[in-house]
């Protein structure tokens, strides 16, 4: 069976400091690979996507950056925190566009 | 551009009681719809997913449902439970989309109450 994995559990960062989230899974190959940021009391919101290995798509401007080293792995970065960075971050996985999309447990980052 | 709501956006009902959360989708085209679950500080989990060539989905006493004419979704809880607590998510794909990307509705807020 397939499993998503996400790590760290929480973070609390300072403005500034650089970030690294990962996500990995397990059962499957060549997923589709997503992010996706949920701020307190709002919906999620896409932030990056991937279709393969090195092929990363962004959904919004910001200072966070995403990459896909491994077929199964993803990577959530950024170079200096911002404050509005705060929120819990989800990566999903589907077999395909028109799959189910499955999700890890999230990343609670605090950004102080 | 597709828009996703949900109505209500919370919802307090006795323990037993059957009950109907709503989705509504600006985008007739889309070609399924996905229904989440998220326990407070927790991932989201899978309920259903409808097909656009399906009409509806059962598992156990969920029932979910897709009118993609009335750019419509119902999910159904029958006999409702306190477990059953929680934030209820819809999601639709943006159209014309690569990659299966989700537009996501606000969420229902359901407390059952023992």
């Amino acid at each position: 069976s397939q499993t998503i994995h996400q790590w760290p559990a929480t973070l609390v960062q300072p403005v500034g400091s650089p970030l690294s989230l990962e996500c990995t899974v397990e059962g499957t190959s060549n997923p589709n690979l997503y992010w996706y940021r949920q701020a307190a009391g709002r919906g999620l919101q896409l932030l990056f996507y991937s279709v393969g290995i090195g092929q990363i798509s962004s959904e919004v401007p910001q200072n966070l950056s995403a990459s896909r080293p491994q077929d199964r792995q993803f990577i959530l970065s950024s170079k200096k925190l911002l404050l509005s960075d705060s929120g819990f971050y989800l990566c999903a996985w589907s077999e395909g566009d028109s799959y189910e999309q499955y999700f890890g447990p999230g990343t609670r980052l605090t950004v102080t | 551009k597709q828009e996703v709501t949900q109505i209500p956006a919370a919802l307090s009902v006795p323990e037993g009681e059957n009950l109907v959360l709503n989705c509504s989708f600006t985008d007739s085209a889309t070609y399924n719809l996905q229904w989440f679950r998220q326990d407070p500080g927790k991932g989201l989990t899978s309920l259903l997913l409808i097909q656009s060539s399906q009409r509806e989905q059962t598992s156990g006493r969920l029932n979910a449902s897709l009118d993609k004419s009335s750019g419509r979704s119902t999910l159904y809880i029958a006999a409702s439970q306190p477990g059953d607590s929680a934030t209820y998510l819809c999601a639709v794909p943006m159209i014309y989309n690569q990659g299966g990307k989700l537009i996501f509705g606000q969420g229902t807020e359901l407390s059952v109450k023992p």
